[in-house]
């Protein structure tokens, strides 16, 4: 298994500030995900990180809204850039593990923006 | 395009009674994975139970059984012997095992609400 951190836990910005979100691990994973759980809603798979080079996007985001970095195989960031109140939600880090199956996730940041 | 389907928003369960919770999905991969997590309202998301497609035995993990049923593409969670503590939401989720993104495609969840 992985025992996965996120810092912060939660939050309340302002509109039009930025917000970055860290994810930690405890052990080499190979896969790192994050994902958005918007209010009363499923989990929505932001992009992948990859380790040393751009990240995956999935349809209808974007890098200069979510910038992520991975410099290594333990800790990545997202960043929420110039917030509005729609960007309130749950993010989530997610891992695999190499010698698994599974899919872990963070105990996930709440963000409120006002 | 994978999907998952969970048709029931909410549930209720009298203590110590056993719940299933369906699930059912889209593919047309061969190779994939099925998983159910639970999210209590503190928000993270706990993993509960892995079937893969592959796998002939249905899943257990302690009071967590997953039984699958490929021909009819289900995958529900039964929990038996309910807990108070299972009051939570619970998504179904699935991976294509053959791509190297390991992307999982969630259901919109059920509330299983457990009353003593």
């Amino acid at each position: 298994s992985a025992v996965i951190s996120q810092k912060p836990s939660r939050d309340i910005c302002q509109r039009g500030t930025s917000l970055t979100i860290q994810c930690q691990v405890d052990s080499q994973v190979t896969m790192m995900f994050w994902y958005r759980q918007q209010p009363g809603q499923s989990l929505t798979l932001i992009a992948t990180a990859n380790q040393g080079s751009e990240a995956t996007y999935e349809s209808g985001f974007v890098i200069d809204k979510f910038p992520i970095s991975r410099p290594n195989l333990t800790f990545s960031t997202l960043t929420v850039s110039n917030m509005s109140p729609e960007d309130s939600s749950i993010y989530l880090c997610s891992v695999v593990v190499s010698s698994e199956e599974t899919q872990y996730f963070g105990p996930g940041t709440r963000l409120l923006v006002l | 395009a994978q999907k998952i389907t969970q048709t029931q928003p909410g549930m209720f369960v009298q203590e110590k009674e056993a719940v299933t919770l369906d699930c059912t999905y889209d593919t047309s991969d061969q190779s994939y994975g099925l998983f159910w997590y639970k999210q209590p309202s503190s928000g993270e998301m706990i993993f509960l139970i892995y079937q893969g497609s592959y796998d002939e035995q249905n899943a257990t993990e302690g009071r967590y059984s997953l039984n699958f049923q490929k021909a009819r593409k289900s995958a529900n969670l039964v929990i038996s012997a309910s807990q108070l503590g299972d009051s939570a939401m619970y998504f179904c989720a699935m991976r294509d095992m053959n791509t190297g993104f390991q992307k999982l495609v969630f259901g919109t969840g059920t509330r299983l609400l457990v009353s003593p």
